[in-house]
Formats: structure tokens, C-alpha cells, sequence
């Protein structure tokens, strides 16, 4: 299985000051089509997870653009440009390119 | 877009059976392959098994696997998991989620316990 390790666990951040999240894999996540399918979820307290990002840098619908997603291969980062109260959440990256499998999350903490 | 609702959790003694349904609306379930993800309490995100858009294909975890079979009736828009020789260890939230993982239930919680 491929392993996805996220670092820190833990964030402790400032409003308005930025925040980065990375995530690596233990394998190469570039599928034979060509894609890297990275994801980055966002879950709030309570909350059912939200997709953010998928194939590492596409943001979807809704999600400000201070979101943003980096990387490749086995290197991925989710940053922050200026943290607001409404992100306090658990931030989990996970890969579907062999499989499934999900990091063991980041706890934003404002 | 991407309305699931799941349902069917509950309290449920080791080594018994449960049926979990997710009701998919607002969008063409019967295009979309399917997952099953769970959350242990306080715990981070688990694949579970997912289902191809016509039901032919399936594939499990090793955790699961032999004891939980995933289903879907597309002309119900809905998507199963029928649960049996349940574990302490399967106590969890289950959310059904799109194939894509952009479309996400609110979850239901399934207890095993004596």
C-alpha cells in the first residue's frame, strides 16, 4: 500500500499569517495516464470532508484562493496565503493513483 | 450537486450483520463510481471499498475484505454496504463518497459493541 505522511500533525497559526501543510507518499504518484491523482480534503469540526484540491493544484469550486496546491511525484504541499478563523480544520491529503489512501491528517489550529 | 444521505447506522453486537444505504441526488449516480470511507472516533480517514459506475467491478480492503460487500442499484440511486461478522474495530463513521471524492455524505455511525 502506499504510505501518505503529513507533516506536522499539528499547526498552530496566526490569522492573516500564511500556513503550508506537506504530504509525501511512498511511491511516485504519476499514473500511467499521466495525472498525479493528489487530493487535498479540508474537514471542520463536525463537518463531513470537503474536497479542496485534486491532481495537486486544481482547486475547486468555491474554495478561496488562498488555497493553493504544489508538487509532484512524491512531494506535495498545501499552503495557506493568510490564514482566516474559518480554517481551523483537519487537513488530510490522500493519493488515488494506486488505490486509495489517505495521510493521517493536520490539525489547523487558530 | 452531489446530495448523499446515508442511513442504516447504529449500535450492533460483535460477529452481527448491518446494512448501510446511501440515497444519491442532484446528480447522475449511475455515472459515477462509487466509495465507502470510514472514520474510527478521533481517528483520520479509511478506504473501504469502492464500486464501478455499473456495478461490475469491486474491490475491498484487506480489512474488510470477505466480510463487507459494496452494492449499487442505479435505477434506486443508491449505493450499499452490507456489513457482516461486524468487530469492535469497524466502530466508526461510514460516509459513501463520490468517485472523485468531490461529492461526500454526512456520515453514519456505526457502533459494535457488547
Amino acid at each position: 500500500d502506499v504510505v501518505m505522511t503529513q507533516s506536522p500533525l499539528s499547526l498552530p497559526v496566526t490569522l492573516g499569517q500564511p500556513a503550508s501543510i506537506s504530504c509525501r507518499s511512498s511511491e511516485s504518484l504519476v499514473y500511467s495516464d499521466g495525472n498525479t491523482y493528489l487530493n487535498w480534503l479540508q474537514q471542520r469540526p463536525g463537518q463531513s470532508p470537503r474536497r479542496l484540491i485534486y491532481k495537486v493544484s486544481n482547486r475547486d469550486s468555491g474554495v478561496p484562493d488562498r488555497f493553493s496546491g504544489s508538487g509532484s511525484g512524491t512531494n506535495f504541499t498545501l499552503k495557506i496565503s493568510r490564514v482566516e478563523a474559518e480554517d481551523a480544520a483537519v487537513y488530510y491529503c490522500m493519493q488515488g493513483t494506486h488505490w486509495w489512501t489517505f495521510g493521517q491528517g493536520t490539525k489547523v489550529e487558530i | 450537486q452531489f446530495h448523499l444521505v446515508e442511513s442504516g447506522g447504529g449500535v450492533v453486537q460483535p460477529g452481527r450483520s448491518l446494512r448501510l444505504s446511501c440515497a444519491a441526488s442532484e446528480f447522475t449516480f449511475s455515472n459515477y463510481i462509487m466509495h465507502w470511507v470510514r472514520q474510527a472516533p478521533g481517528k483520520g480517514l479509511e478506504w473501504v471499498t469502492v464500486i464501478s459506475s455499473d456495478g461490475s467491478d469491486k474491490f475491498y480492503s484487506d480489512s474488510v475484505k470477505g466480510r463487507f460487500t459494496i452494492s449499487r442499484d442505479n435505477s434506486k440511486n443508491t449505493l450499499f454496504l452490507q456489513m457482516n461478522s461486524l468487530k469492535p474495530e469497524d466502530t466508526a463513521v461510514y460516509y459513501c463518497a463520490t468517485g472523485d471524492y468531490k461529492g461526500w455524505g454526512q456520515g453514519t455511525l456505526v457502533i459494535v459493541s457488547s
